[in-house]
């Protein structure tokens, strides 16, 4: 039970370069989450998705767009990246009722 | 005004002091309240969640809300060394999905 996946862990971009972040939970889980977190800023909401087949945006959505494959799969891409995209990145997932969320391990990337 | 706050510290407590950790919310209708912590380097992990007024304790841990003041609050009894971290309070948006958290309070325990 690996609960959420994140990969890759470390990414160094190119201004202007394209990637995707992706996220596996394996805990049945209907909602899921990316985040951004700034040195000072704490954990900002990029996007959610609250169920498979819906995703809405959060806090900081500019620059950003999501997939939610299916219900165990929330990819976050970056179309051209900025060096304002520099952050570690989260996903986190929860269940519906319980709410309470669990986070991958993170992404750390820079963009250069 | 930030959608929940927290003094960002440090708090400084001595060893087996009794730390406190505060947080405010604006939304009035939010129903769902956790706190979290993260060691420098790793990712957030759930230590308490609270849905009602009142206290909630498990353990060392006990989690405060009162929805009128818009306040939650997190004591840690007996403190650690090993408590040492940043403490993040989370709250879910009324009508919503979507999982708010603060800047955090860096805690400091000392030996």
């Amino acid at each position: 039970n690996a609960g959420v996946t994140q990969t890759p862990k470390f990414q160094v971009l190119k201004t202007g370069q394209s990637m995707t972040l992706q996220c596996a939970q394996d805990m049945n889980h209907n909602s899921m989450y990316w985040y951004r977190q700034d040195p000072g800023m704490g954990l900002r909401l990029i996007y959610y998705s609250a169920s498979e087949g819906t995703t809405d945006k959060g806090e900081v959505p500019n620059g950003y767009n999501v997939s939610r494959l299916n219900k165990r799969e929330f990819s976050l891409r970056l179309e051209s990246a900025a060096p304002s995209q520099t952050s570690v990145y989260f996903c986190a997932s929860s269940e519906l009722l319980v709410l309470e969320a669990f986070f991958g391990q993170g992404t750390r990337l820079t963009v250069v | 005004q930030k959608e929940v706050e927290q003094n960002s510290g440090p708090l400084s407590v001595p060893e087996g002091a009794i730390a406190s950790l505060n947080c405010t919310y604006s939304d009035r209708g939010s129903q769902s309240f956790f706190w979290y912590r993260q060691y420098s380097g790793k990712s957030p992990e759930l230590i308490m969640s609270i849905y009602s007024n009142g206290d909630k304790e498990d353990g060392r841990f006990t989690a405060q809300l009162n929805k009128a003041s818009q306040y939650v609050s997190l004591l840690i009894r007996d403190s650690q060394p090993s408590d040492s971290a940043t403490y993040l309070c989370a709250v879910i948006a009324s009508g919503t999905y979507k999982y708010i958290f603060g800047t955090g309070t860096r805690l400091k325990v000392l030996a």
